[in-house]
Formats: C-alpha cells, sequence, structure tokens
C-alpha cells in the first residue's frame, strides 16, 4: 500500500509569491490534515478536509488556503508570501479523521 | 484538549530497554492516548495508542496507569533507528473539534549511543 505522497519535496519561492503544494493521501483515506513545522513553534495544526469539505481549522491567517478534490486528493496554497512562512510543511491522511494519521515526508518551503 | 507533559530529553544505550514517561493529569474519560515519532527529516510516525489498558505492537508498549493520569512508551530494546522526537497526544475522538487534528507538544528527544 502507497504511503502518503508530498510533491514537491523542496520548494525557493520569493516573498509575495504564491505557493501550491500537493498531497495524495493513502488509498481509501477521506481526511486529510496540514500541518506547519517551524523550529520555533513546533508542529502546528493549519485545516483539515473531509470528502471535500473543510472540517477544521487552526489559526492561521487567510493567506493559508486549501482545497480537497473528489479522489482525497488535497491542495495547500499560501499567498503573498513572508519569510515566516518558510517552514516545513507535512499533510496527514487517516481513514476518517480520528483514528490514526499517516504522514508524508512534508515539503520542505523556503522564502527568500 | 487536555495538556501532555513529557520529560525534553532522555538518553539511553543501544539494545537497552526504554520507557518515556508522559503525564497527563487532566485527562477526560473519552480520551484516548496517542504516541507519535519523529525521526530526523522525516514527518511524524504512529507508534501506538490505548485508552484504558496496556498495549503492545511490532514496534512498543503502552503502559497507562490505573488512574490514567501517566503513561508510559516501552522500547523494548532500542536501536540507533529509535532515535528520535517522541510525542505524547490525547486525541478525544468524540468530540468535532479534534477531528483530524493532532496537538503536538515539543516531546521527548530520544538520544541512543551505540
Amino acid at each position: 500500500k502507497a504511503g502518503v505522497t508530498q510533491t514537491p519535496r523542496y520548494l525557493i519561492k520569493t516573498r509575495g509569491q504564491q505557493v501550491t503544494l500537493s498531497c495524495s493521501p493513502i488509498s481509501g483515506h477521506r481526511s486529510v490534515s496540514w500541518y506547519q513545522q517551524t523550529p520555533g513553534q513546533g508542529l502546528q495544526f493549519l485545516f483539515e478536509y473531509f470528502s471535500e469539505t473543510q472540517r477544521n481549522k487552526g489559526n492561521f491567517p487567510g493567506r493559508f488556503s486549501g482545497r480537497q478534490f473528489s479522489n482525497s486528493r488535497s491542495e495547500m496554497n499560501v499567498s503573498t508570501l513572508e519569510l515566516g512562512d518558510s517552514a516545513l510543511y507535512l499533510c496527514a491522511s487517516s481513514f476518517l479523521g480520528n483514528t490514526e494519521a499517516f504522514f508524508g515526508q512534508g515539503t520542505r518551503l523556503t522564502v527568500v | 484538549d487536555a495538556k501532555t507533559t513529557q520529560p525534553n530529553s532522555m538518553e539511553s544505550n543501544e539494545e537497552e530497554p526504554v520507557h518515556l514517561p508522559c503525564n497527563h493529569s487532566t485527562i477526560s474519560g473519552t480520551d484516548y492516548i496517542h504516541w507519535y515519532r519523529q525521526l530526523p527529516s522525516q514527518g511524524p510516525e504512529y507508534v501506538i495508542h490505548g485508552l484504558t489498558s496496556n498495549v503492545n505492537n511490532r514496534m512498543a508498549s503502552l503502559a497507562i496507569a490505573e488512574d490514567r493520569k501517566s503513561s508510559t512508551l516501552i522500547l523494548h530494546r532500542a536501536t540507533l533507528r529509535d532515535a528520535a522526537v517522541y510525542y505524547c497526544i490525547l486525541r478525544d475522538v468524540g468530540r468535532g473539534s479534534t477531528l483530524g487534528r493532532l496537538y503536538f507538544g515539543r516531546g521527548t528527544q530520544l538520544t541512543v549511543w551505540p
């Protein structure tokens, strides 16, 4: 069974640009969650999607958005990038959202 | 969500057992105890979870105190590959606000010496 796949693995963007990250969950999993990890703040929850609907949202500005497609694949978008958005972005999938979660390797975003 | 408290760091020698403690004195009756770990340069990895009884799987054992206010993750024989940050997390799976959401604290950095 294939694991959670995140693309791209690494990204370098300039301040003010926007970026889209992709996550393919484990087959059959309908819940996809996104997290931001930084050395200072640790792992912080961004949002969760289930059956194409956002069910939960963390405390991040509106520049961070996401969506989920009918095949459960998910994308997150960050607009008007700031230097502080440099982080490892992790995606996790689970069957219903209340069972064990399986994480991808993450996308390392660097904003310069 | 109820808070957990873990030591910042622990050390062990290879092939010795490791007991990673977690305190959760405000745990509610519907909170499950989950453990995840994060190896360097990787995403977190599910380890084990339980509610009241002790649990075993191929990776580890979870010992839960009778009053559920603390738990211990047990690695029976540490290997160098077990060096990671270990997170103890409470999940109230009955609450909609926690669906798809894990609250990670700072965890315990485990160092394994050869």
